[in-house]
């Protein structure tokens, strides 16, 4: 384990299916990301949460929804996803200063698959 | 075309080869990361370079600031170290928390 822990490991999910991937870090780290990973493309990023910002990318559909409680849990909601969606969902961690990211830790991601 | 270009995309080596992955980017940096991303996703994070060169066991990172591009060396390089190395810098234009990847360096080594 890497400090990162991401649930589910694998998903399976209909178009129709509400679902949520946790994600939780006990590494005491001020920053918490989801990133998604498709075949043949570079990581990303979906959503940052840090005490210094909270950032979407745009281009993110709004069948994806984010709740961050805590600095220590991130989740990423799904409902009404498409095939398209189908990726490696990895969650991330570090301690933003100084305008430097230190300790960048990954969880071991979520394979999620659209049917 | 992306900030972050590596090469080459892929590689293969027989064991014991000396390895070098190169990222040159386009943006000014604060700082350049190399990751290492095992079949089944998990990515560890290797190095956090903003100068000069950093060595962790066989591994070495080195940059160079005003060429903007970087190079990961594997000397001795083992099976096990069969991955993908993923290049990533943070922007100076954007906040600490955002990084910029590359697409990744399938390396292969075979016994």
């Amino acid at each position: 384990e890497t400090g990162v822990t991401q649930t589910p490991r694998h998903l399976v999910m209909g178009m129709t299916n509400k679902k949520s991937l946790k994600c939780e870090q006990h590494l005491g780290h001020n920053a918490m990301y989801w990133y998604k990973q498709s075949a043949k493309k570079p990581l990303e990023l979906m959503f940052v949460y840090s005490l210094e910002e909270r950032v979407e990318n745009n281009s993110v559909p709004s069948r994806f929804s984010p709740e961050c409680p805590n600095s220590s849990h991130l989740f990423l909601h799904l409902h009404t996803l498409q095939p398209e969606d189908s990726a490696l969902y990895l969650c991330a961690s570090s301690q933003v200063s100084g305008g430097l990211n230190y300790g960048y830790t990954f969880g071991s991601g979520t394979r999620l698959t659209v049917v | 075309k992306n900030e972050v270009e590596q090469s080459p995309q892929n590689l293969t080596a027989q064991e014991g080869e000396f390895i070098t992955i190169n990222c040159s980017y386009s943006v000014g940096i604060s700082a350049l990361h190399w990751l290492q991303q095992h079949p089944g996703g998990g990515i560890v994070s290797l190095f956090m370079l903003s100068s000069g060169k950093k060595k962790h066991g066989r591994l070495i990172a080195t940059i160079n600031i005003q060429e903007k591009h970087s190079s990961l060396h594997i000397t001795a390089s083992h099976p096990r170290d069969s991955a993908v190395y993923i290049c990533a810098v943070t922007s100076k234009e954007t906040s600490g928390s955002r990084l910029t990847f590359g697409e990744g360096t399938q390396l292969t080594v075979n016994p």
